[in-house]
């Protein structure tokens, strides 16, 4: 299964800023999907990225807020924008595991806290 | 639409003691079931699967049985260690659909 490199790890940002995450896959994939898990609480799905078009956005995110670039097969980033403290979160990217039932694998995950 | 429930925790146990989490699911089609493991300060990893009824996911000592007639993909685990504590998550994935996850339950074993 694919090997994804997630940076950074953490970050601590001033509110209104921005802070860009970036995830780098093994392997070619098709389909990278970026997550959110707000402390307490489960994953919840912000965009799903497919190389040479645009993430397509689940319902409550916003492309303004959360743009998304996926310039190639192995690469995407996710940026946080003009950030607040509600961004508090951890977010992932995740790509499958190949087999459409073999499940998914997870970065190791961004901590953003916005002070 | 696809759902996961799962029994909310935290769940405390003593080292050596039984474990269920239990999960149910709602889906309109076959879905594939997963339950995944998310150790202090990591990320999420695979802890077992399921893709049909009756399978019997299986890892480091950890079983769930996907029971379509229940609706039910329950985690079991015989005998815990401390170094099971962690969140677990339900998910279900159905057709081209992502990953829909529980809630996660966090588990603390004591020594």
């Amino acid at each position: 299964s694919a090997v994804i490199s997630q940076k950074p790890s953490r970050d601590i940002c001033q509110r209104g800023t921005s802070l860009t995450i970036q995830c780098q896959v093994d392997s070619q994939v098709t389909m990278m999907f970026w997550y959110r898990q707000q402390p307490g609480q489960s994953l919840t799905l912000i965009a799903t990225a497919n190389q040479g078009s645009e993430a397509t956005y689940e319902s409550g995110f916003v492309i303004d807020k959360f743009p998304i670039s996926r310039p190639n097969l192995t690469f995407s980033t996710l940026t946080v924008s003009n950030m607040s403290p509600e961004d508090s979160s951890i977010y992932l990217c995740s790509v499958a595991r190949g087999h459409p039932n073999y499940g998914y694998t997870f970065g190791s995950g961004t901590r953003l806290t916005v002070v | 639409g696809d759902s996961v429930t799962q029994m909310e925790g935290p769940v405390t146990l003593s080292e050596e003691a039984f474990l269920t989490i239990n999960c149910t699911y709602t889906a309109t089609g076959y879905p594939s079931l997963f339950w995944y493991v998310q150790y202090p300060g990591e990320g999420l990893q695979l802890l077992l699967k399921a893709t049909k009824a009756d399978d019997k996911g299986s890892n480091k000592g950890f079983e769930a049985t996907y029971r379509k007639e229940t609706t039910s993909f329950h985690l079991e685990k015989g005998s815990v260690q401390v170094s099971d504590s962690a969140v677990y998550f339900c998910a279900l994935e159905s057709g081209n659909t992502p990953l829909v996850f529980g809630k996660g339950t966090r588990l603390s074993v004591i020594a």
